[in-house]
């Protein structure tokens, strides 16, 4: 079975300071790597993902986020950050083979201050 | 294209009641599935499909059944609502088994409060 760990729940930064949202994955099998972004009462929306290849991603909105398979880690980074990306993120992970079912981590609510 | 839609919005239930929530999608994807949200807990998988006639459990699927007749729509329905079911519920579909990684959407979720 596949689990995720967000390390923080809550992360506030202020504007235009660099920001990292740390998530930690166990699974015995490969897997899909996710992270989501989900706006106040709004659904969740995929920022990135990794699938193999390069162990950087690049996502929409200047994210990025890096695998590490020694540590087990998809840290999501963002160099400065803006107000519009106050939002709760999801990191997930799937199986690569029958895959679809999303494990996802507890969330990091990211709220920046002007 | 409306992309995924979830009915109701909001929903209030008295403990015993049942209910069924909606979720229907019109973009032909054959892999649906249903997950709820709960505080610090983040998303779980309750049921999914992969196709019309073709449903399975997903982590926490006790209390909930699913039913997929029709490619378009996915129904989940509490028979017997629980306050232990008070959640935001969340609809997603993609392509299929294997475009699912290439795009997974969301619906807007259906917020469920059971007294």
């Amino acid at each position: 079975a596949q689990s995720v760990t967000q390390l923080d729940s809550q992360v506030p930064v202020f504007e235009e300071a660099p920001v990292e949202l740390r998530c930690n994955y166990s699974s015995s099998v490969s897997v899909y790597l996710f992270w989501y972004v989900q706006y106040p009462n709004q659904g969740l929306q995929l920022l990135l993902k990794y699938l193999s290849g390069s162990t950087l991603v690049k996502g929409i909105n200047g994210f990025e986020a890096e695998f590490n398979k020694s540590q087990t880690s998809f840290h999501l980074r963002k160099p400065s950050v803006h107000i519009s990306d106050t939002a709760e993120y999801f990191c997930a992970v799937s199986r690569i083979q029958g895959a679809q079912k999303l494990v996802f981590g507890q969330g990091t609510r990211l709220t920046i201050n002007p | 294209n409306a992309g995924v839609t979830q009915t109701p919005k909001f929903q209030v239930l008295k403990t015993g009641q049942s209910m069924t929530l909606q979720c229907a999608q019109d973009m032909n994807h054959e892999y649906m599935s249903w997950y709820r949200q709960d505080p610090g807990m983040g998303l779980r998988l309750i049921h999914y499909s992969v196709g019309a006639g073709i449903t399975d459990q997903g982590e926490v699927p006790n209390g909930y059944n699913v039913s997929r007749s029709t490619t378009e729509d996915f129904p989940l329905r509490l028979l017997s609502a629980a306050p232990s079911q008070t959640s935001v519920y969340f609809c997603a579909s993609s392509p299929s088994e294997r475009g699912w990684v290439w795009a997974q959407y969301f619906g807007p979720g259906t917020r469920l409060l059971v007294l």
